[in-house]
């Protein structure tokens, strides 16, 4: 079974800085699709970016970016100049690319916070 | 932007008493999940529905729960006899297809059960 994992419960960053968070998973699988959700207090989960396990190159969404090491099964999220409405919960999460299965698994999610 | 939208945001039911969580997908989703998350803990994958029926589910959705889709717009989640242990953030999902490029979640309806 696939699992996914965040080492880091909390973290805090400086407004303006970069911060990274952590994420690995556990799979067999080839063709997989990887994600970061953020959850902020509104409690809405939000698409924030999102890595085709095929492509080698890492995604970007302006300010987000990942770096996606597929045989090391890692999935950083990088956030540059970071800004008070970044904090939240950050989910990363696993979805097999297989036409079965059709859930994402999440991992317990790393807390956010902007330090002004 | 098209939003799913969930009703109730917050719901307060008795235990033992059945409960009907509501959810509008995206009007031309063709794909639908329920997820949840109890509190301070991630976020857990229930059930998907495509085509009128259950396409997957997990070990978590067992009898008490059902879906249905009975009007084409709304999807509902449906727990017959609600126990203590089912509080929980109850997220509605949709997606225009299987390619995963990440589904529209909705903002969630909170469960609590006293």
């Amino acid at each position: 079974a696939q699992t996914v994992t965040q080492s880091q419960p909390e973290m805090s960053v400086q407004e303006a800085e970069t911060v990274t968070l952590s994420c690995t998973y556990d799979t067999s699988e080839s063709d997989y699709y990887l994600f970061w959700y953020k959850q902020p207090p509104s409690r809405q989960m939000i698409l924030v970016i999102r890595q085709e396990a095929y492509k080698q190159q890492n995604a970007t969404e302006n300010r987000f970016s990942v770096n996606f090491q597929k045989a090391a099964k890692s999935f950083s999220l990088k956030i540059s100049d970071s800004q008070l409405g970044d904090a939240a919960m950050y989910f990363c999460a696993y979805r097999s690319g297989g036409n079965r299965d059709d859930k994402i698994i999440f991992g317990k999610g790393t807390r956010l916070h902007i330090l002004p | 932007e098209p939003e799913v939208t969930q009703t109730p945001s917050h719901q307060v039911t008795q235990m033992g008493q059945e409960v009907i969580l509501r959810c509008v997908p995206i009007s031309n989703h063709l794909y639908f999940y329920w997820y949840r998350q109890i509190l301070g803990q991630k976020v857990e994958f229930l059930v998907s529905f495509y085509n009128n029926e259950i396409s997957e589910k997990s070990e978590i959705f067992d009898d008490q729960f059902s879906v249905e889709r009975p009007d084409g717009s709304n999807f509902t989640l449906k727990i017959r006899s609600t126990k203590l242990e089912d509080s929980a953030m109850y997220f509605c999902a949709s997606s225009e297809t299987r390619l995963p490029n990440g589904y529209t979640f909705g903002s969630g309806t909170r469960l609590t059960v006293v």
